[in-house]
């Protein structure tokens, strides 16, 4: 089956801009997860949805970014007034978070966001 | 609040040899999980091993095993007969339950690995 797809897999933007991120999680997982890989470091955890709700969004950096997630699977990420620190990759997991604590994160491609 | 420590930023080993990627974690839970994730340059993180902090078994995946040293908080990753396709960034990762109820891991900086021909 296919795996977690994100959407563009490159952006390149102008500061000031808003920038919108998707992601396809795989079917049936009812867990979606968003984190940040800036250069040269590890992943930083964004946000998690289950189904539509967003439990925790510990991990927003500001209020310039949101998230969203229709129909319990495409999930979209906005960066409204970017800034050039908001360039990084963006990944995107799924997870079928049914048992709460033993579930493995399946990874998409990421997207490399480019704030010039 | 929970830590990882990859201090190996990057290592380099011949085709065919044997290599051990150091993680070592930081927490109080006493129940959780630890992954070794795999990213090349096409980005995508593909998980290596997994291994589930109550049991005492090291786990094993192909070529691929792990020592589990709970008491010590470490966590290696050891490679054997690495191949040119091992070539990747191995990340370090740790699994606990937050407050709200979701898996949350906690990634240490990563240890770019390249196999020589």
């Amino acid at each position: 089956g296919a795996g977690v797809s994100q959407s563009p897999s490159n952006k390149v933007t102008e500061k000031g801009k808003d920038v919108e991120l998707r992601c396809d999680p795989i079917s049936g997982h009812t867990a979606l997860y968003w984190y940040r890989q800036s250069l040269g470091q590890g992943l930083e955890f964004l946000i998690y949805f289950q189904g539509n709700s967003a439990p925790d969004k510990s991990g927003l950096p500001s209020d310039r970014f949101s998230a969203e997630r229709t129909g319990g699977s495409v999930s979209t990420l906005t960066i409204q007034r970017t800034q050039q620190e908001d360039s990084a990759v963006y990944l995107c997991a799924s997870s079928y978070g049914t048992s709460g604590y033993q579930e493995t994160q399946y990874f998409g491609p990421g997207t490399r966001l480019l704030v010039l | 609040a929970q830590t990882v420590t990859q201090s190996q930023p990057e290592m380099s080993v011949q085709e065919a040899e044997t290599v051990t990627l150091s993680c070592t974690y930081d927490t109080s839970e006493n129940n959780y999980y630890l992954f070794w994730y795999k990213q090349p340059p096409s980005r995508q993180m593909i998980l290596v091993i997994r291994q589930e902090a109550y049991k005492q078994q090291n786990a094993t995946e192909n070529r691929f095993s792990v020592n589990f040293q709970k008491a010590a908080k470490s966590f290696s990753l050891k490679i054997s007969d690495s191949q040119l396709g091992d070539t990747a960034m191995y990340f370090c990762a740790f699994m606990t339950v937050s407050n709200f109820g979701n898996e949350k891991l906690t990634f240490g900086t990563g240890t770019r690995l390249t196999i020589i021909p």
